[in-house]
């Protein structure tokens, strides 16, 4: 079936980076583009940007330029956000979720089951 | 700094019906369609509404969407306590280079 997979739970300091990836399957990963969504602990959504899973290229929502790397390897189905300099306040679930289908154009219609990055020392 | 406000709770009584509303503005929701998510406690977002009023495959009938202007309205009629979820309006804004907003989110709760 259609679905987004991503990686485990992260615990890292503050200052350094985290790679999260979310690995499509069911569908073909190049039809439909990547969006990455954030959500704090108690908080809303939030979005951070999508990446064109043909062209590779990335764009980001404003708060989220410069730390914050969208990737593929299209070879493997595979999205990553990579985020670097990690502060407290990057504590979050992040989540991947696909858009751009025929019929539903616009929305966000499959979502990865979240990871949670947690930056502690 | 969510750009479409929403009620922060809503609530009623199994079989009661629940609305949400979802104000925004020219540049969102007044030139794009709304989506609507559910998420239930602990679990990813679901695609609820998208469209303004079309549902995906599999969500019950008893979920509606409804845009009018720059506003947007959830309506659950039958509630039933799982759908005791926070809910979240959404819609592409086409300010600043286009960005995805997403609604405050609103809590209902099943009493």
């Amino acid at each position: 079936q259609v679905q987004l997979v991503q990686s485990g739970s992260e615990l890292k300091k503050p200052g350094a980076s985290v790679k999260v990836s979310c690995k499509a399957s069911g569908y073909t990963f190049t039809s439909y583009a990547m969006n990455w969504v954030r959500q704090a602990p108690g908080q809303g959504l939030e979005w951070m940007g999508w990446i064109n899973t043909n062209t590779g290229n990335p764009t980001y929502a404003q708060g989220f330029t410069g730390r914050f790397v969208f990737s593929l390897d299209t070879s493997v189905s595979t999205a990553y956000l990579q985020i670097s300099s990690l502060k407290a306040e990057d504590t979050a679930v992040y989540y991947c979720a696909r858009s751009g289908g025929v019929i539903v154009t616009d929305a966000f219609d499959i979502w990865g089951q979240g990871t949670m990055v947690t930056v502690s020392s | 700094q969510s750009v479409l406000t929403q009620p922060p709770s809503a609530s009623g009584t199994p079989g009661q019906r629940v609305t949400i509303s979802c104000s925004g503005s020219s540049s969102n929701i007044g030139s794009n369609t709304v989506n609507w998510y559910q998420q239930l406690p602990g679990t990813a977002p679901k695609l609820l509404i998208y469209s303004n009023n079309q549902r995906p495959s599999g969500v019950p009938d008893r979920f509606s969407g409804s845009k009018s202007g720059t506003s947007a309205s959830l309506a659950i009629s039958g509630l039933q306590s799982e759908d005791e979820a926070d809910y979240y309006c959404a819609a592409w804004d086409d300010s600043l280079n286009g960005l995805y907003v997403f609604g405050t989110g609103t809590k209902v709760t099943v009493l």
